[in-house]
């Protein structure tokens, strides 16, 4: 079945730095993957969304790269804040109708002072 | 912030009784999606409405069922609830498109815990 997998262990970054999160697809190519922030007791926040003929998309402090020979997508956040720290969801779509979408379990980042 | 409302926040109650959920939209969106989030899965599609009265099935539609009667308001209900359905319920809307490149906007969620 088709799969969006990411790194479930939380990454912890200081405060400036660059952090990288990496989402993995498996049996599946998406034509679009979206990036979600999710904050505790909060529903998701779209964040970014890049298709399949865009190599990297940018807004603002974000950076999302779409590499389909490597079936993978990174999200950066540069000169990153502890306003940051949530759990960011990778999520795809095929592009159908009903535009129904995969998401991956997502990866908490904490920025730490 | 997209104009969704989850109701009941939290809900608590017993095993063989039936639920509702209800999820009233402000932005006149086509598409209205139910959710449920659980600790190791990511969000998984329960139902959606593609237009009043139009739904259709997710991947875990079993136990669950829908209606839309205003573009507004999506009901999702549990006939007769199972421990299996304690989770986190999220609605979300997209707009009228409905295909991929379009993200979803989602509500802040319904805890609902099943004994």
């Amino acid at each position: 079945s088709q799969k969006i997998e990411q790194n479930s262990e939380a990454l912890n970054i200081q405060e400036g730095k660059t952090a990288t999160l990496t989402c993995n697809y498996t049996n599946y190519s998406p034509a679009y993957l979206q990036w979600y922030r999710q904050d505790p007791g909060r529903g998701p926040v779209f964040l970014l969304l890049i298709r399949e003929n865009e190599k990297e998309k940018r807004k603002e402090r974000l950076k999302v790269t779409f590499d389909t020979t490597l079936k993978q997508s990174l999200f950066h956040i540069t000169a990153s804040q502890p306003a940051d720290s949530a759990t960011y969801l990778c999520v795809g779509s095929d592009g159908g109708g009903g535009n129904k979408l995969t998401f991956g379990t997502g990866t908490q980042l904490k920025v730490e002072l | 912030d997209a104009g969704i409302t989850q109701s009941p926040r939290h809900k608590v109650t017993e095993t063989g009784t039936p639920v509702t959920l209800r999820c009233h939209q402000t932005e006149n969106h086509r598409y209205m999606y139910w959710y449920r989030q659980d600790p190791g899965h990511g969000l998984r599609l329960i139902h959606y409405s593609y237009g009043v009265k139009d739904t259709d099935k997710g991947e875990v539609s079993d136990g669950y069922s829908v209606s839309r009667s205003k573009t507004e308001d999506f009901l999702l209900t549990l006939e007769s609830a199972t421990s299996s359905q304690t989770s986190v319920y999220f609605c979300a809307i997209s707009e009228s498109k409905g295909s991929g490149n379009q993200p979803q906007h989602f509500g802040d969620g319904t805890r609902l815990s099943i004994l």
